[in-house]
C-alpha cells in the first residue's frame, strides 16, 4: 500500500523555468512533510519542509504549498537550474512516530 | 563534524552469507534509522532507534536485525543474504525535537549474487 503517492516520475524544465513536483497522501495522522534532494552517488538531502497548519512555506527558489483538504502538497523550484538537476522525493511521517514514508521519486533535468 | 558515516561503500556478497553495515554518526543524534532504495519504489524504512537500547520495526524488516548499544553506532545485520535484498542502503540520524529532518550517509550498494 503506497502512503504518498508522486508525480510526474521524470521532468525536464528549460533553465529559467518553474518545475513541479506533486505529491498526495493517503494518511490523514501525517503532520509532517519533506522533500529531499538527492544527487547521483549520494544520499538524500533534507530541502525544505511543512505542517499542515500552514498552506505555503517558501525557502529561496523553492516553494511547499499545501492542500489540507486534497491531502496534497506539492514543489515549486523557480528560475530552475542545471544544478538542480537531481531526484526530488517527497515524504510524510506523523508526530511521535519515526516511520518517514516516502513517494517514489522525480528525476528532474534542466535543460540549457 | 563527519556527519553519518557509512561502511562499506560497496559490497558483493553470495547468496546465504551473513553481513553487518556499519553506521556512525557524530552529531549526538538520539533518532537513527536504516532505509533501502530500489528502483521505482523510493526509500522504504527497513529498522529504527529513538534511543541507545532501543529499537523498532519499520515498513520492510525481514531478513535483517539491528543493535543500538551506543548513541553512535546503529548497524544493520543481514542474517542470510538473499538475490532480494540487492539494494542500496542508507542510514540515517535526527535530533530530537518534532521539527528537525534527517541527516543521511552516502549509503551502501548491496549486490547478492
Amino acid at each position: 500500500q503506497q502512503q504518498v503517492k508522486q508525480s510526474p516520475q521524470s521532468l525536464i524544465v528549460q533553465k529559467g523555468g518553474i518545475s513541479i513536483i506533486n505529491c498526495a497522501y493517503e494518511n490523514t495522522a501525517f503532520d509532517y512533510f519533506p522533500w529531499y534532494q538527492q544527487f547521483p552517488g549520494k544520499g538524500p538531502a533534507l530541502l525544505i519542509a511543512i505542517r499542515p497548519d500552514v498552506s505555503e512555506k517558501k525557502e529561496g527558489r523553492f516553494t511547499i504549498s499545501f492542500n489540507k483538504s486534497a491531502k496534497q502538497f506539492s514543489l515549486h523550484i523557480m528560475d530552475s537550474q542545471p544544478g538542480d538537476s537531481a531526484t526530488y522525493f517527497c515524504a510524510a511521517k506523523t508526530l511521535g512516530n519515526e516511520k518517514l514514508t516516502f513517494g517514489t521519486g522525480t528525476r528532474l533535468t534542466i535543460i540549457p | 563534524n563527519a556527519g553519518v558515516t557509512q561502511t562499506p561503500k560497496f559490497q558483493v556478497l553470495k547468496t546465504g552469507q551473513s553481513m553487518t553495515l556499519q553506521c556512525a554518526q557524530d552529531m549526538n543524534h538520539e533518532y537513527m534509522s536504516w532505509y533501502r532504495q530500489d528502483p521505482g519504489m523510493g526509500l522504504r524504512l527497513i529498522h529504527y532507534s529513538v534511543g541507545a537500547g532501543i529499537t523498532d520495526q519499520g515498513e520492510v524488516p525481514n531478513g535483517y536485525n539491528v543493535s543500538r548499544s551506543t548513541t553512535e553506532d546503529f548497524p544493520l545485520r543481514l542474517l542470510s543474504a538473499a538475490p532480494s535484498q540487492t539494494s542500496v542502503y542508507f542510514c540515517a540520524s535526527r535530533q530530537t525535537g518534532a521539527n528537525y529532518g534527517y541527516t543521511f550517509g552516502s549509503g551502501t550498494r548491496l549486490t547478492v549474487v
